[in-house]
């Protein structure tokens, strides 16, 4: 998606390891957002930044962090993966002058 | 609590018919709705969006209807073609919660040739 990217797009990792997803765009929106999707339990925020160092948790947060050191990329960190990790998850971005979001074509994580 | 949501799970039409795909929404203070379109593999994408203040707003061969008596928000795609299919998720925005949208469980839209 033009303006927005995520890496990596798939990724297999082994339960208990760290794991990294970055989000980059280059809209100098202010807002940004991690999702995950699954299945019967369509988008659920994990967390989103409404600037540079600000961050906060969203409905399913737990096992989650984040961090946002400049306006352009946000970080989602697993910080020790479980199999209930296993999902895709999406990067979202909005500025403050329009209400709708823009996604990152996804990353799909999986735990093994 | 407050949510949005879909009346339909999955919608299969044929080619060339016009398709409708519904939502409900539970929070009168919702200002600003959008339909996403989601296909296989990829991320969501905004096909279109209306304003609270507004009760039809119209694309390419897309209509968006919002009716807040009842709180009901639907979908209209005009002569409907296999590339339309995917699902397609309505949202909600309240300005005043931070640019939060709440997200519906999605449609399944299924095209016959």
């Amino acid at each position: 998606d033009a303006g927005i990217t995520q890496s990596p797009r798939h990724k297999v990792t082994e339960t208990g390891t760290p794991v990294t997803l970055r989000c980059h765009q280059t809209e100098n929106h202010r807002y940004m957002y991690w999702y995950r999707q699954d299945p019967g339990h369509g988008l659920r925020l994990i967390h989103y930044s409404y600037g540079v160092k600000d961050t906060d948790k969203g409905e399913v947060s737990d096992g989650y962090s984040v961090s946002r050191s400049k306006t352009e990329d946000f970080l989602l960190t697993l910080e020790s993966a479980t199999s209930s990790q296993t999902s895709v998850y999406f990067c979202a971005i909005s500025g403050q002058e329009v209400y709708g979001y823009t996604f990152g074509s996804g990353t799909r994580l999986t735990v093994v | 609590g407050e949510s949005v949501g879909l009346h339909l799970p999955t919608l299969s039409v044929q080619e060339g018919d016009n398709s409708i795909i519904n939502c409900a929404y539970s929070n009168s203070a919702s200002d600003y709705f959008i339909w996403y379109k989601q296909e296989s593999g990829k991320g969501p994408q905004f096909i279109i969006d209306i304003r609270s203040n507004m009760d039809k707003r119209q694309g390419q061969r897309v209509t968006v209807l919002l009716n807040k008596t009842v709180k009901h928000l639907s979908l209209q795609i005009a002569a409907t073609q296999p590339g339309d299919s995917a699902v397609y998720f309505c949202a909600e925005n309240r300005y005043n919660a931070g640019n939060m949208l709440t997200f519906g469980g999605g449609t399944r839209l299924m095209v016959k040739p």
